[in-house]
C-alpha cells in the first residue's frame, strides 16, 4: 500500500513563528502536492513539485514556501505564521499522468 | 471533530438505497477524473477514476458516469451503507498540463438507518 505520512496530526503555533510541515511518501512518486482545506472552499493547491528541487506555485502560495531536497520528502514552510493560516493541511503524491493522488492523514494547524 | 463539511451540500439517503452524487467540472481540456471519499478526521481516499475516452466505469458498488458535453461527472453508490457516510470530492486533471488536480468543493453523504 502507498503510504503518505505527515509528521503531525495536530499543531498549535503562535503568530509570527516559522512552521514546518513535513510529508514523506514511500512509493517513489514523482509528484508531490500541498493543499489546504477550509470549510466551504474545498481543497486549494498551495504548491506542488514534479521532481527533486523543482516546485511550482499553486493557487494560493502567498505566505508559504516549500522544499524538496529528496524525492520522498516534501516540506511546507510557513515563514511567519498568521491566524488566517489556521487550516487543515493535506499532502499528496502521485506518479503523474493518468493516475490518482494519494493523500496523507492531514495536519490540523491552529495559529494563535 | 472535523469541520471541513460545515458548509457543504448534503445528500441524505436511506440505508440500502442508491446514492447519486454530482459534480460539474470546469476545464474542457481535463481528461482524467477521480472521485475521493473523506471520512471525518482523515485524508481523502481514492474511490474510482475515469479517463475522458470513457463515459462509464464500474467498481465494487460504485459507478462513475462522465458527460463531457455538459462537463458533468456523477458517482453512483449502490445499496448505500452506514460506512459510506462521508464527504465526497471529484477531482479533474489534464495530461496536457502539469498533472495538477483541481478539486470540487464536495458533497456530504448522510446515510439514514
Amino acid at each position: 500500500d502507498v503510504k503518505v505520512t505527515q509528521s503531525s496530526r495536530y499543531l498549535v503555533k503562535r503568530t509570527g513563528e516559522k512552521v514546518f510541515l513535513e510529508c514523506v511518501q514511500d512509493m517513489d512518486h514523482e509528484n508531490m502536492f500541498w493543499y489546504r482545506q477550509d470549510p466551504g472552499l474545498g481543497l486549494r493547491l498551495i504548491y506542488f513539485s514534479y521532481d527533486v528541487k523543482m516546485k511550482e506555485k499553486g493557487d494560493i502560495p502567498e505566505g508559504y514556501s516549500v522544499s524538496r531536497e529528496k524525492k520522498e520528502r516534501f516540506s511546507l514552510i510557513l515563514e511567519s505564521a498568521s491566524t488566517n493560516q489556521t487550516s487543515m493541511y493535506l499532502c499528496a503524491s502521485s506518479f503523474g499522468g493518468l493516475t490518482e493522488a494519494f493523500f496523507g492523514q492531514g495536519t490540523r494547524l491552529t495559529v494563535v | 471533530g472535523e469541520s471541513v463539511g460545515l458548509h457543504l451540500p448534503t445528500l441524505s439517503v436511506q440505508e440500502g438505497d442508491n446514492s447519486i452524487i454530482n459534480c460539474a467540472y470546469s476545464n474542457s481540456a481535463s481528461d482524467y477524473f477521480i472521485w475521493y471519499k473523506q471520512e471525518s478526521g482523515k485524508g481523502p481516499q481514492f474511490i474510482i477514476d475515469i479517463r475522458s475516452n470513457m463515459d462509464k466505469r464500474q467498481g465494487q458498488r460504485v459507478t462513475v458516469l462522465l458527460n463531457k458535453t455538459v462537463k458533468h461527472l456523477s458517482l453512483q453508490i449502490a445499496a448505500t451503507q452506514p460506512g459510506d457516510s462521508a464527504v465526497y470530492f471529484c477531482a479533474e486533471s489534464s495530461t496536457s498540463g502539469t498533472y495538477k488536480y483541481i478539486f470540487g468543493t464536495g458533497t456530504r453523504l448522510k446515510v439514514l438507518a
